[in-house]
C-alpha cells in the first residue's frame, strides 16, 4: 500500500522545455489534486479532479494542463516551462465527501526551471 | 470559504506544551476544522479534525470553543522532531472540493 506516489522526485528543465509530472494513488479515492508550493509559502491549488473523467482549474492553472487517465492516475503537464514555475509540486487525494478533510499527499516533485 | 489567521512562527523548547491558535471568524455551520503538519521536503500530513469541543488523538488535541470562531492545536511535550509548519484549515471549498492552505505556523523546537 504505497498511498500517493509521485514521479520524478527531482527535475531540472530549461526554459521552454516540456514535461509531465506523474501521480498515482492506490487508495481508491475519487478526488485528486495538484498543488504547488513556493519557498516559505503555503500550497496553492493548480488543478483538481473530483472524479475520473473530470478536471477543473484551481487558483493558478496558467501554464499547466492535466489528465485524469483513470481513477488511479492524475498527471500534470508543463508545455513550455518558465522560471516562474520553479516550485515543489504536490499531488494529493481525498475521499471527496463534503465533511471529510483528510487528504493524503505524495512526497513532492522538486522542479527547477533555468 | 472561511479565512483563517494563525501566527507566522512560534518557538518552543523540548518537553514543553505548545498551543497554536487559529482564528476563523466566518466559519460556516457545516465546516470542520482540520490541522495539518508539514516537515521540510515532505507533503502535508493530516493531524486532527474536529467540529466542536475537544478532540484528542495520539498526536495532538484540538480545542474548539462554543462559538467555533477559533481553535487551538495543542502538542504535548514537544520534541525536536515536532519542528514543522502547522496549517489550520476550515471546511472544504465546495466548488472545487479542495482544501485551501494558508501560510501556516512555523514551529521551531529547540533543545
Amino acid at each position: 500500500n504505497a498511498g500517493v506516489t509521485q514521479n520524478p522526485k527531482f527535475q531540472v528543465l530549461k526554459t521552454g522545455q516540456s514535461m509531465t509530472l506523474q501521480c498515482a494513488q492506490d487508495m481508491n479515492h475519487n478526488s485528486m489534486y495538484w498543488y504547488r508550493q513556493d519557498p516559505g509559502m503555503g500550497l496553492r491549488l493548480i488543478y483538481y479532479s473530483a472524479s475520473e473523467g473530470t478536471t477543473d482549474k484551481g487558483e493558478v492553472p496558467n501554464g499547466y494542463n492535466v489528465s485524469r487517465l483513470n481513477k488511479r492516475e492524475f498527471s500534470l503537464r508543463l508545455e513550455s516551462a518558465a522560471p516562474s514555475q520553479t516550485s515543489v509540486y504536490f499531488c494529493a487525494t481525498r475521499r471527496g465527501t463534503e465533511t471529510n478533510t483528510e487528504a493524503f499527499f505524495g512526497q513532492g516533485t522538486r522542479l527547477t526551471v533555468v | 470559504l472561511a479565512k483563517t489567521t494563525q501566527p507566522i512562527s512560534m518557538d518552543s523548547y523540548e518537553g514543553q506544551e505548545v498551543n497554536i491558535t487559529c482564528s476563523h471568524n466566518n466559519i460556516a455551520t457545516n465546516d470542520y476544522i482540520t490541522w495539518y503538519q508539514q516537515f521540510p521536503s515532505q507533503g502535508p500530513r493530516f493531524i486532527i479534525q474536529g467540529y466542536k469541543t475537544k478532540v484528542t488523538n495520539e498526536v495532538a488535541s484540538l480545542f474548539i470553543p462554543a462559538d467555533r470562531k477559533s481553535s487551538t492545536l495543542s502538542l504535548p511535550r514537544v520534541s525536536l522532531s515536532d519542528t514543522a509548519v502547522y496549517y489550520c484549515l476550515v471546511g472544504v471549498d465546495t466548488g472545487r472540493r479542495a482544501l485551501t492552505f494558508g501560510s501556516g505556523t512555523r514551529l521551531q523546537v529547540q533543545p
